[in-house]
C-alpha cells in the first residue's frame, strides 16, 4: 500500500526565514515517484517537482530545494528566504508502481508567511 | 502546454438536483482523466479514473451511481453530480495524464460545489 505523510498540519514563519516541509512516504515498490504541488488560495493546484526512485540527487530551483533521502523514506521541501506569495498549502505525493496513474496525497501543510 | 480547465468554477444548487461538471484539456488530447475531491481544509481524495471510450473505474467507498463520468472525447470528461445533498459540497479537481511518466498529470483549476 502507499502513503504519504506530512506531519507538519501548519506552519506559520516570519517572512526571509526559512522553513523545511517534512514529508515521508510508504511504498513497497522499487519504482515511484514522488512530488510536491503548492495549492495557493486560489485552488489550482501547481507542480513543483518530481522526482523517481532512481534519481536521490538533491534539486534545487531558485529559493526552493528539495532533499531525497531514500533511507528515510523523506522528500522534504525547504524554501529559503520565504515571502508572502509563498503562503499556501504544500501537498507531497507518490506515484508507485511500473505503469501506475494514482497520485496518493498527503494530508497537505498548511504555510503561512506573516510580512 | 498541458492546460487543464473546468468549468464552472463555482456553482450552488439546491438539494436534490444534478450538477455536471467538465473537465477539458486544452492543448492535448487526454485518455485518461481523473476526479479528486478535496473538502475544506483536507486532502486530495482520488474518486474515479476516466478512460476515454470506456466506463471509469471508480475507488472504493465511491457511489459510481451518484458520482456519473464521461469520458466521451480525447478532450472532455464530465462529472455529474446526480441528486445532490449538502454533505456533496466539495471542491472538485479533475486532472489529465500527460504522457507516459506514471504519476504525471496536470490539474484543473477545480470547481467549488455547495448544495444548500
Amino acid at each position: 500500500a502507499q502513503k504519504v505523510t506530512q506531519a507538519q498540519t501548519e506552519i506559520s514563519v516570519v517572512e526571509k526565514e526559512d522553513v523545511t516541509l517534512d514529508c515521508v512516504y510508504e511504498t513497497r515498490d522499487t519504482t515511484y515517484y514522488l512530488f510536491w504541488y503548492k495549492q495557493p488560495p486560489s485552488g489550482e493546484l501547481v507542480f513543483l517537482i518530481r522526482r523517481n526512485s532512481f534519481d536521490e540527487q538533491n534539486e534545487i530551483s531558485g529559493r526552493y530545494s528539495w532533499n531525497f533521502q531514500k533511507s528515510t523514506s523523506s522528500f522534504n521541501f525547504t524554501i529559503t528566504a520565504s515571502q508572502v506569495v509563498d503562503s499556501a498549502v504544500y501537498f507531497c505525493a507518490l506515484s508507485a508502481g511500473t505503469g501506475a496513474n494514482n497520485l496518493f496525497f498527503g494530508t497537505g501543510t498548511r504555510l503561512t508567511v506573516i510580512p | 502546454g498541458a492546460v487543464v480547465s473546468q468549468h464552472p468554477s463555482w456553482v450552488i444548487c439546491k438539494s436534490g438536483t444534478s450538477v455536471k461538471i467538465e473537465c477539458r484539456s486544452l492543448d492535448f488530447q487526454a485518455t485518461t482523466m481523473f476526479w479528486y475531491r478535496q473538502f475544506p481544509k483536507q486532502s486530495l481524495m482520488l474518486m474515479a479514473t476516466s478512460n476515454e471510450g470506456s466506463k471509469a473505474t471508480y475507488e472504493q467507498g465511491v457511489e459510481k451511481d451518484k458520482f456519473l463520468i464521461n469520458h466521451a472525447s480525447l478532450t472532455l470528461s464530465t462529472l455529474t453530480v446526480t441528486s445532490a445533498h449538502p454533505e456533496d459540497s466539495s471542491f472538485y479537481i479533475c486532472s489529465a495524464r500527460v504522457g507516459q511518466t506514471p504519476g504525471e498529470q496536470y490539474f484543473g483549476p477545480g470547481t467549488r460545489l455547495t448544495v444548500t
